[in-house]
């Protein structure tokens, strides 16, 4: 079975904080996804990454940024958290060809106070 | 406008009941479709692929009407298991492998 596995279930943040949220998957995979999901608003893309050290901007990248140093391993990182990025994050992956469905973990529900 | 509308509901349906959900897509550049199902607090998992052709998997349907741009899931002899948010996703190969959610509609089967 394919795991994709986010670091955190949940997490409480101080408005500023840099925070990193990490996500794993064991399946080889080379496509990358994080998510943000609100009520309401669907699932929306952070960024995205077709292999390691590549990165592409999906619709709302504006006050994240990521890193895929390895091909299993990518992290969004919020470089100073504000009430507004308080939301379910989900990561996936999906495999090369890019014609499968998505993988997703357990999402990480981030509160920021 | 988005990429993917769908009917948010709630759809709220007795046991055994038959329910349809409807979804339709703006890119027709669009490939390959699929019906995800997320619980309360959980991530999406993988309902089922839709083709062109139509497609079964048990007590669930899915249609896809390229010319119309819409996709369907038939769900027969609602269960109260059955009760969940349910996806729609459209996947475009060409703009990057990106996947396109609908915001979901809501099922609750009652007893």
């Amino acid at each position: 079975d394919v795991k994709v596995t986010q670091s955190s279930r949940y997490l409480v943040k101080r408005t500023g904080e840099k925070v990193f949220l990490e996500c794993v998957q064991d399946m080889d995979h080379e496509n990358m996804f994080w998510y943000r999901q609100d009520p309401g608003l669907g699932l929306r893309l952070i960024y995205f990454s077709y292999d390691v050290k590549m990165k592409e901007k999906g619709d709302i990248p504006e006050g994240y940024s990521v890193s895929r140093e390895k091909k299993e391993r990518f992290s969004l990182i919020l470089e100073s958290a504000s009430t507004n990025q308080t939301s379910m994050y989900l990561c996936a992956s999906t495999t090369g060809t890019g014609r499968t469905e998505a993988f997703f973990g357990q999402g990480t529900r981030l509160t920021v106070v | 406008r988005k990429e993917v509308e769908q009917d948010p509901g709630p759809f709220n349906v007795p046991e055994g009941a038959t329910v349809a959900f409807n979804c339709t897509y703006s890119n027709s550049a669009s490939q390959s479709f699929f019906w995800y199902r997320q619980d309360c607090r959980k991530e999406p998992k993988l309902l089922m692929s839709v083709y062109s052709s139509g497609n079964e998997d048990g007590r669930f349907t899915a249609q896809l009407n390229r010319a119309s741009q819409y996709i369907s899931l038939l769900i027969r002899d609602s269960k109260l298991s059955d009760s969940a948010t349910y996806l729609c996703v459209a996947l475009d190969w060409g703009t990057g492998n990106q996947f396109y959610f609908g915001t979901g509609t809501s099922l609750t089967v009652i007893p």
